[in-house]
């Protein structure tokens, strides 16, 4: 059973489409990521939602915008889409941060998105 | 701000051989590190975290870390390396108080050769 999914896995497109990535995990947790990472492997935050509320969002273009319709589901839309959007765009998921300290994130597969 | 700093792009090693990948991070406030490893076309796993207490921490596949604060490293050790060893190996800071926000570093490419 997969804990964390991704929708598409591969996805190509033209620039200038919009297009969406969904995201769903099954672990019960309370807090969803984006993260992108190039073709140099750096990987970098791109949003973070708990409980359905926007709490981490990073210096991303206004053409991305996530939407998490319930704690399971974090998807993302991407408006006009550019050469440099190309990238993998991996999912996460936790736990919301204990007392401890923060908590493990399992990603999912990642959406290898390529614009041409 | 954080940021963290691998200090190797590539590491090659023979099976068996011992490795270290080398962390160094940069905080104003109290952290935590974490190793993850990226397996070909797959998502990020984690090896190992940091949290408090002692500051060798032990992982799974037999992968350890020393936190040494003074030198603000979190370096990544193995004793003997494995074919399967093979893959992409960053580090990762969080700081107290941040929403899990995990900032990376550039990732370390370890490639085991028989």
């Amino acid at each position: 059973d997969t804990a964390v999914s991704q929708t598409p896995k591969y996805l190509v497109t033209q620039m200038g489409n919009d297009k969406s990535i969904k995201c769903e995990q099954n672990l019960g947790h309370d807090t969803m990521y984006w993260y992108k990472q190039d073709s140099k492997k750096f990987l970098k935050i791109m949003f973070s939602y708990n409980n359905k509320e926007l709490i981490i969002n990073e210096t991303v273009p206004n053409r991305f915008s996530p939407k998490s319709p319930d704690k399971a589901h974090l998807n993302l839309h991407i408006n006009s889409l550019e050469l440099g959007d190309s990238a993998v765009y991996f999912c996460a998921s936790s736990p919301t941060w204990g007392g401890a300290g923060p908590r493990e994130q399992y990603f999912g597969p990642g959406t290898r998105l390529t614009v041409t | 701000a954080q940021s963290v700093t691998q200090l190797d792009s590539q590491v090659p090693v023979f099976e068996e051989a011992p490795v270290e990948l080398r962390c160094n991070y940069s905080s104003s406030v109290s952290v935590y590190l974490f190793w993850y490893v990226q397996y070909p076309n797959q998502g990020l796993q984690l090896l190992l975290k940091y949290l408090s207490g002692s500051t060798l921490v032990k992982g799974i596949n037999g992968f350890e870390a020393e936190f040494n604060k003074s030198q603000t490293s979190f370096h990544l050790r193995k004793p003997s390396v494995h074919i399967s060893d093979t893959a992409e190996y960053f580090c990762a800071v969080s700081a107290s108080g941040g929403y899990n926000k995990l900032i990376f570093g550039a990732g370390t490419r370890l490639a085991v050769h028989p």
